[in-house]
């Protein structure tokens, strides 16, 4: 199965730019999709196809990345961003998921 | 507005089996792949499983392909997952999802999400 390896936590300031890394551990070339998930709720699609911005997510939001290596661009931070990011790959069978990037505010 | 409602969550002995629905609204169900995926507590989320939209195709993880099975009944809007030979390990919330693609392939992009229901597997 494909691993995607993301960083357990972070925690930045309202108003700066932050970015949630993912590394494949094979090509997944622009299959990679990223969710949020607010405590207690259930995920939310935020970007697709490693860049493209789900219908209604605000334009704070954006990604990067091809083959391994991917990041999502959260510009400016906002409080209501704390939340769990997830990566997820549809390039290679079985799908699979990110542990997880955990985001903090200060 | 897409709404998916699962149901048939709660308490199971070990061993024992369960079934879970979900209801699908606000969109034309039998376009679509569907698919589950769970959260055990505290952990991150595991991609059970997907059916296309006549059902003839229906893909899982390995780990769990001997011991779940998904299907729908477009007639009633309606997507399950049974599960069989429960065990701790299978304590989990477990979600609903669409695929956002209406076409043949599945694209594995999850865009529509259920409020998830809560198995626990303890005697």
């Amino acid at each position: 199965d494909t691993v995607l390896t993301q960083s357990p936590a972070l925690a930045v300031s309202p108003g700066e730019r932050v970015t949630i890394s993912c590394r494949a551990s094979e090509s997944v070339s622009t299959l990679m999709h990223w969710y949020q998930q607010k405590p207690g709720q259930q995920p939310t699609l935020l970007i697709y196809l490693a860049s493209n911005l789900e219908s209604g997510v605000p334009a704070r939001f954006s990604g990067s990345g091809s083959g391994t290596d991917f990041t999502l661009t959260i510009d400016p931070v906002e409080a209501d961003d704390t939340a769990t990011y997830y990566c997820q790959q549809s390039w290679n069978d079985p799908w699979t998921f990110g542990g997880g990037t955990k985001l903090e505010l200060k | 507005e897409v709404k998916l409602v699962e149901s048939g969550g709660g308490l199971v002995q070990p061993g024992r089996s369960l079934k879970l629905s979900c209801a699908a609204s606000g969109f034309s169900f039998n376009d679509y792949w569907m698919g589950w995926v769970r959260q055990a507590p505290g952990k991150g989320l595991e991609w059970i499983g997907e059916i296309n939209q006549d059902s003839s195709t229906i893909n899982y993880t390995p780990s769990l392909k001997d011991k779940f099975t998904i299907s729908r009944d477009n007639a009633q809007n309606t997507l399950y997952l049974q599960m069989s030979k429960l065990g701790s390990e299978d304590t989990a919330i477990y979600y609903c999802a669409r695929d956002g693609n209406d076409g043949t392939y599945s694209s594995g992009v999850m865009d529509a999400w259920g409020q998830g229901a809560s198995v626990t597997v303890s005697s």
